[in-house]
């Protein structure tokens, strides 16, 4: 079963870069969706985007601006940025895998990692 | 975007009662619609996936169905473990978007 585990601050400064990385065990990383999801507190989950394991990327274009992902296959990690963080950013973040199914074309989030929460406070 | 809702936001049931929550989408979706159960502190788990499959390990009590904008999550026989909130999510289009959630509380 894959395992996924986010790593990064849980404190920033507003204007700061907020950067995570999710290490995958247990499986491969060379297939599926790799994504970024966050959710403010006591609030409902926002899809940030995905990283394909060729290195496609997809994002919200509410944060488009803002987000960059990228994956390291030798590594087995994927990892996001922020730029400009506002408090508005304060979140857990979760890494998940975003399972296609290559014969239906229908995708779900299978695998999620435990999350962390970043909080952005001056 | 793809605007998921859901009802109720909230309701209280018993142990042993059938329990049944609605998701709507903006626009027509097929059946890319997935189902997530979430408990305080706590990751997201899958529980129904392409509306209707119950993803592996996920008890039989738990069933989905519908198909174009309107969607059912079935608890038959809630057990304690299930007091949470459940949420759904579009994989139709991105961005993938996710309801607001309904969160199901012990009578």
């Amino acid at each position: 079963q894959v395992h996924l585990q986010e790593s990064g601050p849980g404190l920033m400064k507003p204007s700061e870069t907020l950067s995570l990385t999710c290490s995958v065990s247990g499986g491969s990383i060379s297939s599926d969706y790799w994504s970024w999801i966050r959710q403010p507190p006591g609030k409902g989950l926002d899809w940030i985007g995905y990283v394909y394991y060729s290195g496609t990327t997809i994002y919200n274009p509410s944060l488009k601006s803002r987000v960059s992902m990228s994956l390291d296959t030798s590594k087995k990690q994927f990892s996001l940025k922020v730029t400009s963080v506002t408090a508005a950013d304060t979140a857990v973040y979760y890494c998940a895998r975003a399972h296609y199914d290559t014969l239906t074309g229908y995708s779900s989030f299978d695998q999620w990692s435990q999350g962390i929460l970043v909080t952005v406070s001056s | 975007d793809i605007q998921m809702t859901q009802s109720p936001s909230s309701l209280s049931a018993s142990v042993g009662d059938r329990v049944t929550i609605t998701c709507r989408a903006s626009q027509t979706i097929s059946i890319y619609l997935n189902w997530y159960q979430q408990k305080p502190g706590r990751a997201p788990k899958l529980l129904i996936h392409a509306a209707s499959n119950l993803q592996s390990g996920v008890p039989s009590r738990f069933s989905g169905s519908g198909s174009g904008t309107d969607f059912t999550l079935t608890i038959s026989g809630l057990q304690p473990e299930d007091f949470a909130t459940y949420c759904c999510q579009q994989s139709y289009s991105t961005p993938f978007t996710f309801g607001p959630g309904t969160k199901v509380d012990l009578k």
